[in-house]
């Protein structure tokens, strides 16, 4: 089955910067590469998804790279806000596209 | 109108009981799942169902039952309930698989004492 590995587990940065979160899978077949963010409380949801025939894309300040020969994906977060602080989930289909593993989680801190 | 909605928002109960949850999307998706998501954090799929049909069963115990009545709705019966089972349980719909965005409900905090 598929396995997704997301780093760092939790990260801190100054208003203003930029982060970057990073996920890895195992399935060569996955095609669907999404990126959730999960407020306190509050569910999670969408926020940036990217296919396996495209290698970026970009949503305002947000935007996800996908390196499809070394498996690997990364959401990249600019001019961060307070407002960006959430834990943020990548995520990955297997199982013949019926079942959606997600990451671990980031936890996002954006320090005012 | 809440696209996919999920009842009860907290349910506080003892060890041994049973509960359900029920599960309702307005989107006209014919994919439902069952997550469980922990104390770390850690979203866990649980069940996913595709027009009625159970698709995928996460090696979740048996004390964990879900149903379909219709492809609108996916309720969730636990029984005799664990200290373990403590958690949050969304619930999500997609338009067909794993490979289109999901959209979750609010969550239902589950507290097992």
């Amino acid at each position: 089955g598929e396995n997704v590995e997301q780093h760092p587990s939790t990260l801190s940065v100054q208003e203003g910067d930029s982060a970057v979160i990073k996920c890895t899978y195992s399935d060569s077949a996955s095609n669907y590469f999404p990126w959730y963010k999960q407020e306190l409380g509050k569910r999670p949801q969408l926020i940036i998804d990217i296919r396996s025939n495209v290698g970026e894309k970009k949503d305002q300040r947000i935007a996800v790279t996908l390196n499809k020969t070394a498996k690997h994906f990364s959401l990249h977060i600019t001019e961060t806000q307070p407002e960006d602080s959430a834990v943020y989930f990548c995520a990955a289909p297997s199982g013949g596209y019926q079942k959606v593993t997600f990451g671990t989680g980031t936890k996002l801190q954006v320090i005012p | 109108d809440t696209a996919v909605s999920q009842t009860p928002k907290y349910l506080v109960t003892q060890m041994g009981n049973d509960k359900s949850i029920k599960c309702e999307q307005n989107l006209g998706h014919d994919t439902m799942y069952w997550y469980k998501q922990d104390s770390k954090k850690f979203l866990k799929i649980m069940f996913s169902y595709n027009n009625k049909e159970l698709i995928i069963n996460e090696t979740v115990p048996n004390r964990f039952s879900p149903k379909s009545p219709d492809k609108a709705h996916l309720n969730l019966h636990i029984n005799s309930l664990e200290l373990g089972d403590s958690a949050v349980y969304f619930c999500a719909s997609s338009h067909g698989g794993g490979d289109e965005k999901l959209f979750f409900g609010s969550g239902t905090q589950l507290s097992v004492l």
